[in-house]
């Protein structure tokens, strides 16, 4: 059963505009959020994180909410350019256990900026 | 450029093969993973080390044993492998027990055909 789960395969947005890409987690005891960013034969680059005690993290373009009682969290990207199109995966961890089981990944989301 | 190198970058290998996927870091990290991401699935931990030592096996068959030398270098030998283990294997590095959050940078990954 996946903890993490990136519902939209893919996500077509003009440039210029919002992106929104959501995520879901199922666990509980998650209380780290990481999303990380994926061109073609490269690895994953760590993008924006947020802690559980916050429900907003913002980094210049891209700001991650998180609603703790849903257990949803989203990236905003605002304003969308060409080079941000990438997949990207939604992460968590459970820092209380020292992060002993690594990162738990979504399936990630195809972000396509349109000109 | 992440600080986390593997090579190779590429292996085909047939199922009677032995080799050796390397990766190594020079971020001062005491913590290695591998990860394995197949086409349409999240990606999965396989090992987590730890100040060289394994903390965690995620159910991994035996035809994949990893090393972990020093805090620096990671291998992954595999034997015998079957087709469906043709993936992009994925490491990554983390300073683990800390506070501000488990971190992970990945390297370029090494996309594994076995034919």
């Amino acid at each position: 059963d996946q903890q993490v789960k990136q519902n939209s395969p893919s996500l077509s947005v003009q440039e210029g505009r919002i992106s929104i890409l959501n995520c879901d987690y199922t666990n509980s005891m998650f209380d780290y959020f990481l999303w990380y960013k994926k061109y073609p034969a490269e690895g994953p680059t760590f993008l924006i994180s947020i802690s559980s005690i916050k429900d907003k993290n913002e980094d210049g373009r891209f700001t991650v909410f998180l609603n703790k009682s849903a257990k949803h969290l989203s990236l905003h990207i605002v304003p969308s350019q060409p080079g941000d199109s990438a997949v990207y995966f939604c992460a968590a961890s459970e820092e209380s256990g020292g992060g002993a089981d690594g990162l738990t990944f979504g399936k990630g989301t195809h972000l396509i900026i349109q000109p | 450029e992440t600080g986390v190198t593997q090579t190779p970058r590429h292996l085909v290998m047939g199922m009677t093969n032995k080799k050796s996927l390397k990766c190594e870091q020079h971020l001062g990290h005491n913590a290695m993973y591998w990860y394995k991401q197949s086409a349409k699935k999240p990606l999965e931990l396989m090992f987590v080390y730890s100040l060289e030592e394994r903390v965690e096996n995620n159910s991994v068959p035996s035809r994949f044993s990893p090393e972990c030398p020093n805090s620096s270098h990671l291998f992954l030998h595999l034997h015998t492998l079957q087709p469906e283990d043709s993936a992009l294997y994925l490491c990554a590095s983390s300073q683990r027990l800390t506070t501000v959050g488990l971190k992970a940078f990945f390297g370029q990954g090494t996309r594994l055909t076995v034919v």
